[in-house]
């Protein structure tokens, strides 16, 4: 099945930074989510993006499908954007899941 | 338009009992996931339906697990004879195809706990 991939597994940022996050998929993928889970364990739509780039305020992200890999991108981070980011792709009805890359921003 | 539901939010029983979990959809969305996700982990699929017809089963949903979804609309998840090893949280999330779009949307989930 497929293999996802998270970097990295851990990030501290301090209020103000930007970040990188990064998804690698062991093959092709036809349905590509991004997720951030709260404190509470809610998982919240950030992006649907199986090719291409999307903005949402701070938030970016960008697919490269031929090369199996997605970036999300978080600018002038704040507090509220701690927690956990997950990445999943799936080529039939289900999403397979990364690990996950747990942000810590400081105040 | 509200967003997927989930009862009860917490179910702390003994070990050997069966427990259910319900999960209610966003209105009109035909597909119905299950996922459960264990600490430190990410979610991993169970299963899922579309409309009532129930179109696949990870080899995680062992025979003590059966999921149903009677009306193609809510859909409720059973443990049988459950084991410490169950405990987890339960993510039930719903789609539906709409402009070449299908993303799932994730309720809060049912967070089980074993003793």
């Amino acid at each position: 099945g497929i293999q996802v991939e998270q970097s990295p597994p851990d990030l501290i940022l301090q209020e103000g930074a930007n970040s990188t996050l990064r998804c690698n998929f062991s093959d092709s993928v036809n349905n590509l989510q991004w997720f951030h889970q709260n404190p509470w364990g809610q998982l919240i739509n950030l992006f649907y993006i199986p090719s291409g780039t999307k903005q949402n305020g701070r938030l970016s992200a960008t697919t490269v499908a031929t090369e199996r890999y997605s970036l999300l991108y978080i600018s002038s981070s704040q507090t509220t954007d701690s927690g956990v980011y997950f990445c999943a792709g799936g080529s039939q009805g289900n999403l397979i899941f990364g690990k996950g890359t747990k942000l810590s921003v400081k105040p | 338009d509200t967003g997927v539901s989930q009862d009860p939010r917490h179910k702390i029983t003994k070990r050997g009992q069966n427990v259910t979990f319900r999960c209610d959809p966003i209105s009109e969305h035909n597909r119905l996931y299950w996922y459960r996700q264990t600490l430190g982990q990410g979610p991993e699929f169970l299963t899922y339906f579309q409309n009532e017809a129930q179109l696949e089963k990870s080899r995680l949903l062992s025979d003590r697990f059966s999921a149903e979804r009677p009306k193609g609309s809510f859909s409720t998840l059973e443990i049988q004879r459950t084991e410490q090893g169950d405990s987890a949280m339960y993510l039930c999330a719903s789609s539906i195809l709409e402009w070449g779009v299908r993303a799932q949307y994730f309720g809060p989930g049912t967070r089980l706990t074993v003793l």
